[in-house]
Formats: structure tokens, C-alpha cells, sequence
């Protein structure tokens, strides 16, 4: 189906595992983006990339880390998880930097 | 950084016109006014955003003051289906970072 995706949309992980979020798009959009929310912060900024190989960090980068060898795809990495952590994590894209953008359904997790 | 201000929540009565007020006093010759709204357990959706002239499309229209520290979402007939938490954000095209969503509007629509 054509749209933007998450995997897992929920997922339990221990301190200190090492957890994947995956994003799809298939618009081929040049932007993506990944945010977490959580309440009283509304949606934070953790990375952008702006195509394939160019990413940057956001408000909150810290404890994350990215990929982006395709276009389509933009994971992002919890290396060793913290309780801090938890959160919904959402996937955007965009055409371009300031056009609106497309949000997926959300991940839910939660570290334990 | 240049924030938004929005009332916690507001309720409308189902096909009204609703105006959501927000402000943004800080705001820079740069920064554009995007909307965005959030139903229950989904992602945010786009609705509508402007930069200095007020703007019109299928979902909603925003009316932007001439000084340019405030805005208003204005939905023209509210639906059941309208009912979500509204996003005020001021995004400056060539910074991210600057790009800060808020707490938003909560939206009640009553049938």
C-alpha cells in the first residue's frame, strides 16, 4: 500500500537492549523525520534527513542514532534503551523542507 | 525560539464554524505558520499553512493578523469527525530545530 509505515507499531524492551524502529515511505519523498511524544512535550524533533546519506540532529538526538541508505527507508536506533525512552515515536516525510508533512501511525514503546 | 500559544481546549457545537486562536509574538520574518491535527491514537495530519497572506483548502482556511503575531484556524462546518487536538507551529524552512509543536488545542465537538 502506498503511504508511510511503522514497524512495530508496539514493542516491550528491557534497559539497556538495543531496539529498531523501522519507517517506510513510498512517495519518495527527499525528507524524513522522527519524533517522540510525550505528555506535557507535545511532538519533539529527534532526526531529519534530507536525502539518502544526509542526516541531522534535532531537538532531542541523544541516545539515538539513524541510517539512511535509501530513500525510502529511515531506521532509527535506541542503542542501549532507557526507561526515558518510552515513548510514541513517530515517522514523517516531506517533498520538500517546507511543504507539509506525512506522519505514520506511530510506535509505541515502552523500556522496562 | 519563537513558540505558539493556544488555549488547552475549546468546544463547538457539531456543523459551526470553530476558530482556533493562536500566538506567536516571537515570531521571525522567516518562520511559516503550519496547523497540524492529531486524532486519537493517530499520527498528526496536516491541515493548512501560510506565511503572510490568509490561505483557503478543502479541510479548513487560516487567517493571519497583518503584524503577523497571531493566526486563526478557522473550520467552517464542525464535524464529529473534527474533533482532535489542533497544532499551531511556526516552522522556519531552513532550520528543524526550529520547528516546535506545542501542546496544542484539544477540539470537543458536540453533536
Amino acid at each position: 500500500d502506498a503511504g508511510i509505515t511503522q514497524s512495530p507499531r508496539y514493542k516491550i524492551t528491557e534497559t539497556g537492549r538495543q531496539v529498531t524502529l523501522m519507517c517506510h515511505q513510498t512517495w519518495s519523498h527527499s525528507y524524513m523525520f522522527w519524533y517522540r511524544q510525550d505528555l506535557g512535550h507535545g511532538l519533539r524533533l529527534i532526526y531529519y534527513s534530507a536525502a539518502a546519506d544526509i542526516t541531522d540532529k534535532g531537538e532531542v538526538p541523544d541516545g539515538y542514532v539513524v541510517s539512511r541508505s535509501k530513500t525510502e527507508n529511515f531506521p532509527l536506533t535506541l542503542e542501549s534503551a532507557t526507561r526515558s525512552q518510552t515513548s510514541v515515536y513517530f515517522c514523517a516525510s516531506s517533498e520538500y523542507s517546507r511543504y507539509e508533512q506525512y506522519f505514520g501511525p506511530g510506535t509505541r514503546l515502552t523500556v522496562t | 525560539d519563537a513558540k505558539t500559544t493556544q488555549p488547552n481546549s475549546m468546544e463547538s457545537n457539531e456543523e459551526e464554524p470553530v476558530h482556533l486562536p493562536c500566538n506567536h509574538s516571537t515570531i521571525s520574518g522567516t518562520d511559516y505558520i503550519h496547523w497540524y491535527r492529531q486524532l486519537p491514537s493517530q499520527g498528526p495530519e496536516y491541515v493548512i499553512h501560510g506565511l503572510t497572506s490568509n490561505v483557503n483548502n478543502r479541510m479548513a482556511s487560516l487567517a493571519i493578523a497583518e503584524d503577523r503575531k497571531s493566526s486563526t484556524l478557522i473550520l467552517h462546518r464542525a464535524t464529529l469527525r473534527d474533533a482532535a487536538v489542533y497544532y499551531c507551529i511556526l516552522r522556519d524552512q531552513g532550520n528543524f530545530n526550529k520547528f516546535y509543536f506545542g501542546s496544542g488545542t484539544k477540539l470537543n465537538v458536540k453533536p
